[in-house]
């Protein structure tokens, strides 16, 4: 267990369909991430937050809404989605200061496929 | 533009020998970082080298860096079957990239 948790584990869902990710981190740190895994891909880093602040959006669609009330908890509300949307969503959490990122720690992430 | 890129994409040893894996980067870093990941699971973080060391230790792990050529190395040694999993590096500054990983295959 690296004190991350990420749920659910697998998600299928319609592209009409509101689901949301959630991921929790029980570690103390200040910075959370999102990342998309998708097949032969380099990982792809999504959204970040820094003491609850979004620091980072890398030109990720709307349908992907980050929500993060706490420097503890990150959500992923998904809308609309599309099938090349399928993929592994992966939470992390560090500590980040100044714009550096340090050990990241990840979840087991969130099989998801959209039909 | 992609930060961290391991190169081989894919290596397969016999259990016992040394793998090396290898990760070029663009821009400055802070530190640098390499992750393995069995399949389908979440990536966990191996070990993390800083910007001013050149050399670091973790049990079988050893990791180079080089600055001036912006790149590190990987060197698992021993190798075991149950290392067979895919190796990533990212580098930590300002933007987190990973590139798309080595896939490294231990035989028994």
């Amino acid at each position: 267990e690296t004190g991350v948790t990420q749920t659910p584990r697998h998600l299928v869902m319609g592209m009409t369909n509101k689901k949301s990710l959630k991921c929790e981190q029980h570690l103390g740190h200040n910075a959370m991430y999102w990342y998309k895994q998708s097949a032969k891909k380099p990982l792809e880093l999504m959204f970040v937050y820094n003491f609850k602040e979004q620091t980072e959006n890398n030109s990720v669609p709307s349908r992907f809404s980050p929500e993060c009330p706490n420097s503890s908890h990150l959500f992923l509300h998904l809308h609309t989605l599309q099938p090349e949307d399928s993929a592994l969503y992966l939470c992390a959490s560090s500590d980040r200061d100044r714009g550096v990122s340090y050990e990241q720690y990840f979840g087991p992430g969130t099989r998801l496929t959209v039909t | 533009s992609q930060q961290g890129e391991e190169d081989p994409q894919a290596l397969s040893i016999q259990e016992g020998e040394n793998a090396t894996m290898n990760c070029s980067y663009k821009t400055s870093i802070n530190n640098l970082q390499w992750y393995r990941q069995n399949s389908g699971r979440g990536l966990v973080h191996l070990i993390l080298i800083r910007s001013n060391e050149r050399e670091k230790h973790s049990g079988r792990l050893r990791v180079t860096l080089d600055t001036s050529k912006k790149s590190s190395s990987l060197l698992i040694t021993a190798s075991r079957a149950a290392d067979t999993a895919s190796y990533f590096c990212a580098t930590g500054y300002q933007k987190v990239t990973f590139g798309i990983g080595t896939k490294l295959q231990v035989i028994p």
